[in-house]
Parts: structure tokens; C-alpha cells; sequence
């Protein structure tokens, strides 16, 4: 069964420090498709990042960048030099290529705040 | 703005009543989700249609129902509305591949008094 875990509930960071969120999954599949979920204060659920199994490339976006290891099963997420605007809620999030749905299994997200 | 429209943005209705819950995909899009999101429970995946069709069900009560109609808008029907479906509706539409991305609208908040 597919499983995603965020194990830090919530994290507090000061301004301009860097801050790394985990990410541990689960699956059976061999190919699957991992994401990053960014929730502001507002509510509304904004896309960041994409990665498929067979790419374990790390990628840089700016401040952002994430770390696929398969042989950890993790995908972790670090911002660099944060900002008071990236307080929110993250999540990490898993999709499946077989089983003919494209559902999201979520974890249980990370709240970070960033104090200036 | 991910192009995914949400209405209403907030619900406030009593137990036992129904209510329904309205979603535009993106353009384009062929695919919508919906999840549901509270406070115990986390974000949790219930329907998703594809073309019209029903493609997969998640954790859906018997009291919710859904469908997508041919110009690809969906409907989240709610009935018996109990204290404990509370929570914020999210709908998601994407092209219908794994490995496409889905984006969310603004989510209906639904408070049950």
C-alpha cells in the first residue's frame, strides 16, 4: 500500500536560515511520481515540484531545491536562506502509475514558520 | 491562479441537510479529483472522474456522490450532512497521467452547525 510519512509536524525556523522538510514513502510500484504541495496561510494547495522514479536527479528552483534518494525512499525538500513567506504548510504527496488512477496519497504535511 | 474554479468558497448549513459543491477544471484538463481535507483525517483523496467517467474511488462515504458532466465541470454532492464532514473540499483537474501534475482550485469550506 502506498504510504507517505512527514514525520516533523511542525517546524519553526528565524528568517535567512536554511530548513530541510523530510519525506519518507511507501510503494509496491516501480513507477511512481512524487510531489511537493505548498499550503499558505489562504488555503489554497499550490503545485511546486514533480519527480519521477526513474529520475533521481536533484533539482534547484530558485531558494527551493529536493533531494530524490529511492534508496532511502525519501524526497526531501530544503529552502534555502527562508523568507516569512514561506511560512505554510507542506506536503508531500505520491501517485502511483499503475492501478488506473492517478490519485494523490498525501502525508500529513509539515507547518513551517519562519519568524523575521 | 492554478484555473481551477472552486464555488461556493463557503458553505454553512445544518446536519441533516445536502449540499452541493461546484468544480471547473483547467482547460484542457480531462480529469477531476476531489479530496478532502480536515483536521484528523489529513488530506484524503474520495473520486475522481476522467472524460465523464468514473476512474477511481477513494475514501467516499455512501452519503457523498459525484459526477462530471460533458462540458467536463464536476459536482460533489453531500446528503445527511453530519458535524464530521466539516472540512475543506478541495478539487483538483489535471490531464489524467500519473505523471501530470494536479492543481488544485481554492477549496469550498463546509462548516456544519
Amino acid at each position: 500500500a502506498q504510504k507517505v510519512t512527514q514525520a516533523q509536524t511542525e517546524i519553526s525556523v528565524v528568517e535567512k536560515e536554511d530548513v530541510t522538510l523530510d519525506c519518507v514513502y511507501e510503494t509496491r510500484d516501480t513507477t511512481y511520481y512524487l510531489f511537493w504541495y505548498k499550503q499558505p496561510p489562504s488555503g489554497e494547495l499550490v503545485f511546486l515540484i514533480r519527480r519521477n522514479s526513474f529520475d533521481e536527479q536533484n533539482e534547484i528552483s530558485g531558494r527551493y531545491s529536493w533531494n530524490f534518494q529511492k534508496s532511502t525512499s525519501s524526497f526531501n525538500f530544503t529552502i534555502t536562506a527562508s523568507q516569512v513567506v514561506d511560512s505554510a504548510v507542506y506536503f508531500c504527496a505520491l501517485s502511483e502509475a499503475e492501478g488506473g488512477s492517478e490519485k494523490l496519497v498525501f502525508g500529513k504535511g509539515t507547518k513551517l514558520t519562519v519568524n523575521p | 491562479d492554478s484555473g481551477v474554479t472552486q464555488t461556493p468558497k463557503h458553505l454553512i448549513t445544518a446536519t441533516g441537510q445536502r449540499v452541493t459543491l461546484r468544480c471547473s477544471p483547467r482547460s484542457g484538463d480531462l480529469s477531476v479529483y476531489w479530496y478532502q481535507q480536515s483536521l484528523d483525517q489529513g488530506l484524503q483523496f474520495l473520486i475522481q472522474y476522467y472524460n465523464g467517467e468514473e476512474r477511481a474511488k477513494g475514501n467516499i462515504l455512501e452519503r457523498f456522490s459525484a459526477q462530471q458532466f460533458p462540458d467536463l465541470h464536476s459536482e460533489l454532492n453531500l446528503s445527511s450532512l453530519e458535524l464530521g464532514d466539516s472540512a475543506l473540499y478541495f478539487c483538483a483537474s489535471s490531464g489524467g497521467r500519473s505523471n501530470q501534475p494536479q492543481h488544485f482550485g481554492d477549496g469550498t469550506r463546509l462548516s456544519i452547525l
